[in-house]
This record gives structure tokens, C-alpha cells and sequence, in this order.
């Protein structure tokens, strides 16, 4: 299994651009979480799909934020316009039976944005 | 109070000895605990679950939960240079949220 898959590695822009963000979990999964990783915060949970439906997006932090599944092996974290402020590691994590047995990370996105 | 606390460190250890990590949670109908390892740089790494009070053994690491206490601890045995990592805590709890703690930083000095 080659895991979980993000795309880019690394994404640079500029303030007020439009940043997208890839996931594919792995084959099976049901739950697939979007997270965000600073070094002030720490890991952040943004918003958790089961069986490609949102169930909780408390976390995403403003209407700038948006998630979308629209099958079961691709998900996209979207952030229009882009700030500053939205530089972090975003993982993507992926999970079978609720994440009763723990979580697989994706090698996530650096997104830094001047 | 956060969900899940953890001391930020950062820990120091010399190679060969025993690393104890520490996380306290606030849920007490927590039901599965868990400790992944991330690597500068890395994604975090999933190294040991435990669901049941007592010790869970593998290999170098062991897991505690005192769910009395609300207490889960790592103990890494025989700790090497490769083991220096940030260690996270997470619990999930009774309503199936997740939490992280912001992680422990080890440092194995060869």
C-alpha cells in the first residue's frame, strides 16, 4: 500500500491566492481528517470526513477555509484567498473503524505564504 | 484545560537509558490512547495503542494507562540517537474526537 498521498510537498504563493491542497487516503479508509501543524499550536484538527461526507468542520478556522471529497480516494483542502497567517504543515490522515486503532499521516504540505 | 497535556520538554537522556514520557487527559470516558513519533520534518509516525489500564510491551516501548488517574505514559528502554524524535500523545474519546497533546521533545545523547 503506498499509504496516504498529498500533493505538493511544498506550496509557496502569495498573500491572496488561491492554494490547493490534495489527498488520497489509503485504499479502504473510511474517515479522512485534514490537519494543520504550527509550532505555536501544534496539530489541529480542521475538518473530518466519513464515507465522503463532512462530519465536523468546527475546526476550519474561517470561511477562507473549505474541504471537499467527492469519492472515496480524493480530498482537497481549499483556502481562498490566502494569508500569512495560513503558513503551516497541513497532514491529511486517514483511518478505518472511527480511528478506533489509530491513524495514518500523509507526509503533508509546507504551505507558506508571503 | 486542554484535552491532552504533555510536557513540551525538551527531555535529554543519555543513549542506553530509560526515556519516560508523561500525557494527562481531561475526558475520563476516553477509550483508546495512543503515541505516535515525528521525526523533524516528518509526519507523525503511529508507535503504540492501549485501551486497557496496565503495560503494554513492544519491544523497546511501553505503554501505561491509568485511566483512574488519566494518565498514559511511553517508556522507551535501551534509548538510541534514532529514537530523538517529538513524541505526541492522543486520546480519543467516549464521543470519537480526537485530540493531540503538543508533544514531547526527546533528545538521545549518544
Amino acid at each position: 500500500d503506498a499509504g496516504v498521498i498529498q500533493s505538493p510537498r511544498h506550496e509557496v504563493t502569495e498573500m491572496g491566492q488561491e492554494v490547493t491542497l490534495r489527498c488520497k487516503p489509503i485504499s479502504g479508509h473510511d474517515y479522512l481528517f485534514w490537519y494543520r501543524q504550527t509550532m505555536m499550536r501544534g496539530l489541529e484538527l480542521l475538518i473530518y470526513f466519513n464515507n465522503n461526507v463532512p462530519i465536523d468542520d468546527s475546526g476550519m478556522p474561517e470561511d477562507r477555509f473549505s474541504a471537499k471529497m467527492p469519492n472515496a480516494s480524493f480530498s482537497t483542502l481549499k483556502i481562498q484567498p490566502s494569508e500569512p497567517r495560513d503558513s503551516a504543515v497541513y497532514f491529511c490522515a486517514s483511518s478505518s473503524h472511527g480511528g478506533a486503532f489509530g491513524y495514518t499521516f500523509g507526509s503533508g504540505t509546507r504551505l507558506t505564504v508571503v | 484545560q486542554k484535552e491532552v497535556e504533555q510536557n513540551s520538554g525538551p527531555l535529554s537522556v543519555p543513549e542506553g537509558a530509560i526515556a519516560s514520557l508523561n500525557c494527562t487527559y481531561s475526558d475520563r470516558g476516553s477509550q483508546s490512547f495512543f503515541w505516535y513519533r515525528q521525526y523533524s520534518g516528518k509526519s507523525p509516525e503511529l508507535i503504540m495503542s492501549i485501551y486497557s489500564n496496565g503495560d503494554k510491551e513492544d519491544g523497546r516501548f511501553t505503554a501505561q494507562l491509568n485511566k483512574a488517574s488519566q494518565y498514559v505514559s511511553l517508556l522507551i528502554r535501551d534509548s538510541q540517537p534514532s529514537d530523538s524524535a517529538t513524541y505526541l500523545c492522543a486520546v480519543r474519546t467516549a464521543g470519537n474526537q480526537f485530540y493531540f497533546g503538543t508533544g514531547t521533545s526527546l533528545t538521545v545523547i549518544p
